[in-house]
């Protein structure tokens, strides 16, 4: 059992290109997350998908696009990458998120960024 | 603002002891907290979490312990062991707002053999 997959795991880019970061779970959960981590810090949220179709913004969303594919997938698409995005991004899932149940998020082992 | 956040950033102990991971929260609409342990170059692994209307749960080797009078969270790990070491996180599911987790930044444990 995969759980959260992320790819790739690294990657370095350069200041103004484009890349997406992949997510796929295969627990059949209903919400999907993208996270960034930078050092020192705990995890801040930047998209989430609360069911197949929506999306929404979290904290920290300016720079970041997403695409709830179908139920198994979550992309993350940084259109003009910037320095500052140079982070480690995590991407969770769970079977139901916020009010309508509590219920753990679950993590893929992250894709580590760097942006020059 | 409002947030989760610990006391100590590092924790040093001896294997076999017992550790107690602290952590504060602001919001008194949050009904849900979970604790993580995150290891160096992999993502968050889920623990233990509890519900607001609980005061203490129990895992293998586990207990967390919610104060909802004074904020406080805490993770009490019984005969530690060198596996135990990584970086913990406790984080909360707010009643209102935003669908998601806010973590705190995360205390390192360390057990000396």
């Amino acid at each position: 059992n995969a759980g959260v997959t992320q790819t790739p795991k690294f990657q370095v880019l350069k200041t103004g290109q484009s890349m997406t970061l992949q997510c796929a779970q295969d627990m059949n959960h209903n919400s999907m997350y993208w996270y960034r981590q930078d050092p020192g810090m705990g995890l801040r949220l930047i998209y989430y998908s609360a069911s197949e179709g929506t999306t929404d913004k979290g904290e920290v969303p300016n720079g970041y696009n997403v695409s709830r594919l179908n139920k198994r997938e979550f992309s993350l698409r940084l259109e003009s990458a910037a320095p500052s995005q140079t982070s480690v991004y995590f991407c969770a899932s769970s079977e139901v998120g916020g009010t309508g149940g509590n219920q753990p998020q679950h993590f893929g082992d992250g894709t580590r960024l760097s942006i020059l | 603002g409002e947030s989760v956040g610990l006391h100590l950033p590092t924790l040093s102990v001896q294997e076999g002891d017992n550790s107690i991971i602290n952590c504060a929260y602001s919001n008194s609409a949050s009904d849900y907290f979970i604790w993580y342990k995150q290891e160096s170059g992999k993502g968050p692994q889920f623990i233990i979490d509890i519900r607001s209307n609980m005061d203490k749960r129990q895992g293998q080797r586990v207990t967390v312990l919610l104060n909802k009078t004074v904020k406080h969270l805490s993770l009490q790990i019984a005969a530690t062991q060198p596996g135990d070491s990584a970086v913990y996180f406790c984080a909360e599911n707010r009643r209102t707002g935003r669908r998601a987790l806010t973590f705190g930044s995360g205390t390192r444990l360390q057990v000396q053999p």
